[in-house]
């Protein structure tokens, strides 16, 4: 079973800061990774899919990189409404399953 | 545009089954699958399983011995029922479209399901 890692857990910065945000994984998972963000009472939403793809709607300063064990999220200026709870997401095909990392809150220093 | 909405009781007696439905309205739930994910309070999240509109599923290794979960293309819902269940299954539960490689890109509200007596 693959193991995501998030880290760090919490990150404080202030708005117009940038945020870098790290998912590890256990065994390669080529470009598997996707990332979401949850606010609070709300359900997560599909920021970057396939390490790197922006989904519909998402602003330009959300970036995703990586491939392999390592991936990162980028928010290039940090604006009020992306103080957050991030988590990186995996599907595994053989057997058919799906992981979430732990998160990393985002949080208004 | 197409919605999600769970519905289901809010509070559950243990060892009995938790029964949630998600309707998908604004769109059909044909040629895709659909994924419920759960949140403990607090936790992160935990991927219950999916089904395809055809009725193919699969589920958490974890969970696949209490989970079932059905598809009604007349209805346009997916259902989800977890039996025998604890405290340790109190969550947010939400329900999700699913496009494989591409993530989760449309996802229910939520419906908060508490078990106790």
């Amino acid at each position: 079973e693959i193991v995501l890692t998030q880290s760090p857990a919490t990150l404080s910065l202030s708005p117009g800061e940038s945020a870098t945000l790290s998912c590890r994984a256990s065994q390669s998972v080529s470009n598997y990774l996707t990332w979401y963000q949850q606010k609070p009472g709300q359900a997560p939403r599909l920021l970057i899919y396939d390490g790197s793809n922006r989904a519909t709607g998402i602003p330009a300063r959300f970036s995703g990189t990586g491939s392999g064990t390592d991936f990162t999220l980028t928010i290039s200026s940090l604006e009020p409404e992306d103080f957050a709870v991030y988590f990186c997401q995996h599907r595994n095909n053989l057997p058919p399953s799906l992981t979430f990392g732990g998160g990393t809150k985002v949080e208004i220093k | 545009q197409v919605q999600l909405r769970e519905s289901g009781p809010g509070l559950v007696k243990p060892s009995e089954t938790l029964s949630l439905i998600c309707i998908v309205s604004g769109g059909s739930i044909d040629s895709y699958y659909w994924t419920w994910i759960r949140q403990s309070p607090g936790k992160g999240l935990e991927w219950i399983g999916y089904i395809f509109y055809t009725g193919i599923t699969n589920y958490n290794p974890s969970l696949k011995s209490r989970v079932t979960m059905s598809v009604d293309t007349s209805k346009n819902q997916i259902s989800l029922q977890l039996r025998s269940v604890t405290a340790a299954d109190t969550a947010v539960y939400y329900c999700a479209r699913d496009i494989d490689e591409e993530g989760m890109d449309l996802w229910g509200q939520g419906t908060t399901v508490t078990v106790s007596s």
